[in-house]
């Protein structure tokens, strides 16, 4: 079974929108961590947040935001007013002792 | 500067005919590990290691050995490659355990024919 399910594979939005980006993970565990990714068009894995299991704060960072909900195993990321620059893969990964799973990610298009 | 450096980067070979990636990082990180992307599959760990001369078995680890003999180095040895090995490779390394973000380098796309 998939351990961390990104469940849209492909996502447009004109630029200027609002996207949210949909992590649900799996784990038994109590201690864990989750993390987003993000891979341009150039191909390189750029680290975008950590999460540990203990901390259900939400965060923004500028234009990005998450929202963790323990509740419902999920770790959301919402770009707000997006930008051309946005367009990319991003991957929700979950570490559970010291092992990584990733999720299938998200391509999201940003349309100027 | 603070990278993880793969070598090569491209590689199209033959099956069965044994290869090495190497991987070198230069931040004095404790834990380095391998992954295969695979398009709709996306990031598979295949092993990793937390320190010198420990390594454990990731998601995918059939068909893959590694070693680590020193703190920097992390190579990934193919004894008799595959087509379904053919696939983008990426090494990434982060202090202490897996509950660090990791820098990733930039990848070894393999072609195995």
């Amino acid at each position: 079974a998939q351990k961390v399910t990104q469940a849209q594979t492909e996502i447009s939005v004109v630029e200027k929108e609002d996207v949210t980006l949909d992590c649900v993970y799996e784990t038994r565990d109590t201690t864990y961590y989750l993390f987003w990714y993000k891979q341009p068009p150039s191909g390189e894995l750029v680290f975008l947040i950590r999460r540990n299991s203990f901390d259900e704060q939400n965060e923004i960072s500028g234009r990005y935001s998450w929202n963790f909900q323990k509740s419902t195993s999920s770790f959301n990321f919402t770009i707000t007013a997006s930008q051309v620059v946005d367009s990319a893969v991003y991957f929700c990964a979950l570490s559970e002792w010291n092992q990584f799973y990733f999720g299938t990610g998200t391509s999201l298009t940003v349309i100027p | 500067e603070a990278q993880v450096t793969q070598n090569p980067r491209y590689l199209i070979t033959v099956t069965g005919k044994k290869l090495t990636v190497t991987c070198s990082q230069n931040m004095n990180h404790e834990y380095m590990s391998w992954y295969r992307q695979d398009p709709g599959l996306g990031l598979r760990q295949i092993y990793y290691s937390m320190n010198v001369e420990v390594t454990d078995k990731g998601d995918v680890p059939e068909g893959y050995k590694v070693s680590r003999k020193e703190k920097r180095n992390f190579p990934l040895i193919l004894e008799s490659p595959s087509p379904n090995q053919t696939s983008l490779y990426f090494c990434a390394s982060s202090h202490r355990g897996g509950n660090q973000p990791q820098h990733f380098g930039d990848g070894t796309r393999l072609s195995i024919l």
